[in-house]
């Protein structure tokens, strides 16, 4: 089945623990792209990957860093996460950069206390 | 930088009535608009994609229109079900790479039964 797969799906932790969110897809796809959604402020890019090794700047960036090693996945790390970050992160790919569908991981939900 | 706009915010109807969301996008350069629901807490999932080729597309109660010139689309819902409450997002996949994944803030629905 093709999907995007993101873990953990729920996660409590600390100010300052440094934490990672995984995201595979397994559809071949070129274009990979994490968001954050918060009540009010709707979905925001953090970052996004054209491919492996190619990784740019969303609309949030900060606080966050990324990395495309191989083309299937792309992790979110956050160094020192706040409390700001609690959140709700999505991941999503697409075959490319073309006309092509995006599709969307179940999401986790991250509280950072 | 590519701008999206859902209107209304929300919405509250009885069942049986047909709908109309609107999504208006300020740079028509896309290659295409999918249509997503987001039901509280969880994933997205796909509803409709229209390519920028396309004047519409129909699944079931569900019909989606686009006119890029003037940057606008429509998702129609006919006869609603209090199972169609969710929140609907708009994406205009946008042709500059900073501008591929754009969502507009959603119409949060309700059908009361």
């Amino acid at each position: 089945e093709a999907q995007v797969t993101q873990n953990p799906r729920y996660l409590i932790t600390v100010t300052g623990k440094k934490l990672t969110v995984t995201c595979s897809q397994n559809m071949n796809h070129e274009y990979m792209s994490w968001y954050r959604q918060d009540p009010g402020l709707g979905l925001r890019q953090i970052y996004y990957s054209m491919n492996v090794e190619v990784t740019d700047k969303g609309d949030v960036p900060e606080g966050y860093k990324v990395s495309r090693k191989e083309k299937r996945n792309f992790p979110l790390i956050l160094e020192s996460p706040s409390p700001n970050q609690t959140s709700l992160y999505f991941c999503a790919s697409s075959l490319d950069r073309g006309p092509t569908e995006a599709f969307f991981g179940q999401g986790t939900r991250l509280t950072v206390v | 930088k590519q701008e999206v706009t859902q209107i209304p915010a929300a919405l509250s109807v009885p069942e049986g009535e047909n709908l109309v969301l609107n999504c208006s996008f300020t740079d028509s350069a896309i290659y295409n608009l999918q249509w997503f629901r987001q039901d509280p807490g969880k994933g997205l999932t796909s509803l409709l994609l229209i390519q920028s080729s396309q004047r519409e597309q129909t699944s079931g109660r569900l019909n989606a229109s686009l006119d890029k010139s003037s940057g606008r689309s429509t998702l129609y819902i006919a006869a609603s079900q209090p199972g169609d409450s969710a929140t609907y997002l708009c994406h205009p996949r946008g042709r500059n790479a900073g501008n591929m994944l754009t969502f507009g803030g959603g119409t949060r629905l309700m059908v009361k039964p």
